[in-house]
């Protein structure tokens, strides 16, 4: 089966600090991979998704940035945190082209960032 | 107008009570339809798909209607573990499509069960 992991799970960074969130699917090959964002009290944000490595799509202008080194790891990074990058980050993969895709996203547990 | 638009609640019922959760969307090329559930500072989870013809899945029953483009979910004798938001989200990648997944979300409508 398809299992999901990010982390960390949480961390407290302050301003002008570097971030580097991990992700890492297992069991499927190709997946299309996401990074969203939930800020408090709101919906999911799409920030970045990628349909292969290397391929990266922003959705919006950011202070953030995403790479896929390699086919099942997805990294969402910063140089410098704002104070507004604060809110919880979530990974999520769903079927790549080899496969039926019935249209849903899986997610991982959630990374809690809060800029100082 | 949202995209996916939803009651924020909450919907506060006691146990064993019938609740109901409605959802519309605008964009009428939507494909595919889903609720997902997220308990408090915990990731979104697949609760169901929804179907034109209805699909019931236990105590939760889901209903899509396309024509006025409106996606219910109905959980009957609510439980507390039932305490979660509800989150409606439609996908507009045609189906069985394996690239990028266009899937927007409803900001979620919360649910506390009461006992």
């Amino acid at each position: 089966s398809q299992t999901i992991h990010q982390w960390p799970a949480t961390l407290v960074q302050p301003v002008g600090s570097p971030l580097s969130l991990e992700c890492t699917v297992e069991g499927t090959s190709n997946p299309n991979l996401y990074w969203y964002r939930q800020a408090a009290g709101r919906g999911l944000q799409l920030l970045f998704y990628s349909v292969g490595i290397g391929q990266i799509s922003s959705e919006v202008p950011q202070n953030l940035s995403a790479s896929r080194p390699q086919d099942r790891q997805f990294i969402l990074s910063s140089k410098k945190l704002l104070l507004s990058d604060s809110g919880f980050y979530l990974c999520a993969w769903s079927v790549g082209s080899n496969a039926i895709n019935t249209g849903e996203l899986f997610f991982g547990e959630g990374s809690r960032l809060t800029v100082l | 107008r949202k995209e996916v638009e939803q009651d924020p609640g909450p919907f506060n019922v006691p146990e064993g009570a019938t609740v109901a959760f409605n959802c519309t969307y605008s964009n009428s090329a939507s494909q595919s339809f889903f609720w997902y559930r997220q308990d408090c500072r915990k990731e979104p989870k697949l609760l169901m798909s929804v179907y034109s013809s209805g699909n019931e899945d236990g105590r939760f029953t889901a209903q899509l209607n396309r024509a006025s483009q409106y996606i219910s979910l109905l959980i009957r004798d609510s439980k507390l573990s039932d305490s979660a938001t509800y989150l409606c989200v439609v996908n507009a990648s045609p189906l069985n499509s394996g690239g990028y997944q266009k899937v927007t979300f409803g900001t979620g409508t919360k649910l506390q069960v009461i006992p």
